[in-house]
């Protein structure tokens, strides 16, 4: 079963306007983290931002910010004031608790390519 | 502090041959893994190595693909004999402990298109 759920392959937003990107996830462990990464054109994958299961508040660095919905299993990446350089694919992925064989590894979803029109 | 690096970057090889990609961690990182994406679709874990052994290889496709991480340091990811729907975009990441709250770095990825 799929463990992450990234349901727009694509996704446009005006520059300087906010935009959310959705990503569902799928887990029995208590303890997990969420991670979303950014894949510009250029290949490299970016680490933007983490959220913890056990987090209480929002996790935020500078313009992107995680909205966390832990009983809908939720956590959707907002980009605010979106630029030019935001356009890439963007990836959310999973990492459940340590101490199973599955525990250490990222789990992906399909992401989803933003484009920031001028 | 110099980033996970991997070489080469692009490979371009015709079936039936082989292909050895190197991933060097950050320094100190004992715990390395390989990803892949294949186009259109999504990442997908190949093996985790914790120093010089092997973690977990359940993500490895099948036995044409050898990992190796000699004395934990750099590892490399031997294709014998390439497919063609072994194309695609190798990730290396590593990482200073499995903890789940812990960040993975990335190497910027080896794109091999097999012919």
């Amino acid at each position: 079963a799929q463990k992450i759920t990234q349901t727009q392959p694509g996704m446009f937003v005006q520059e300087k306007e906010a935009v959310t990107l959705d990503c569902t996830y799928d887990t029995s462990d208590q303890s997990y983290g969420l991670f979303w990464y950014k894949q510009p054109s250029s290949g490299e994958m970016i680490f933007l931002i983490y959220q913890g299961s056990y987090d209480e508040q929002n996790a935020t660095e500078g313009r992107y910010s995680l909205n966390f919905q832990k009983a809908r299993k939720s956590a959707n990446l907002v980009i605010s004031a979106s630029q030019l350089g935001d356009s890439a694919m963007y990836f959310c992925a999973m990492r459940e608790g340590r101490g199973e064989t599955s525990g250490s590894r990222l789990t992906f979803g399909e992401g989803t390519q933003l484009t920031v029109n001028p | 502090e110099a980033g996970v690096t991997q070489f080469p970057s692009h490979s371009v090889i015709e079936k039936g041959q082989t292909v050895t990609l190197r991933c060097d961690p950050i320094s100190g990182h004992d715990n390395l893994y390989w990803y892949r994406r294949v186009m259109g679709k999504e990442i997908k874990f190949l093996l985790h190595f914790v120093k010089e052994s092997k973690q977990d290889e359940s993500g490895m496709p099948n036995n044409r693909f050898l990992a190796e991480r000699t004395g934990g340091t750099y590892s490399t990811l031997k294709v014998q004999p390439a497919e063609l729907e072994d194309s695609g975009v190798y990730f290396c990441a590593s990482s200073t402990n499995e903890d789940y709250y812990n960040e993975q770095f990335f190497g910027p990825g080896t794109r091999l298109t097999v012919l």
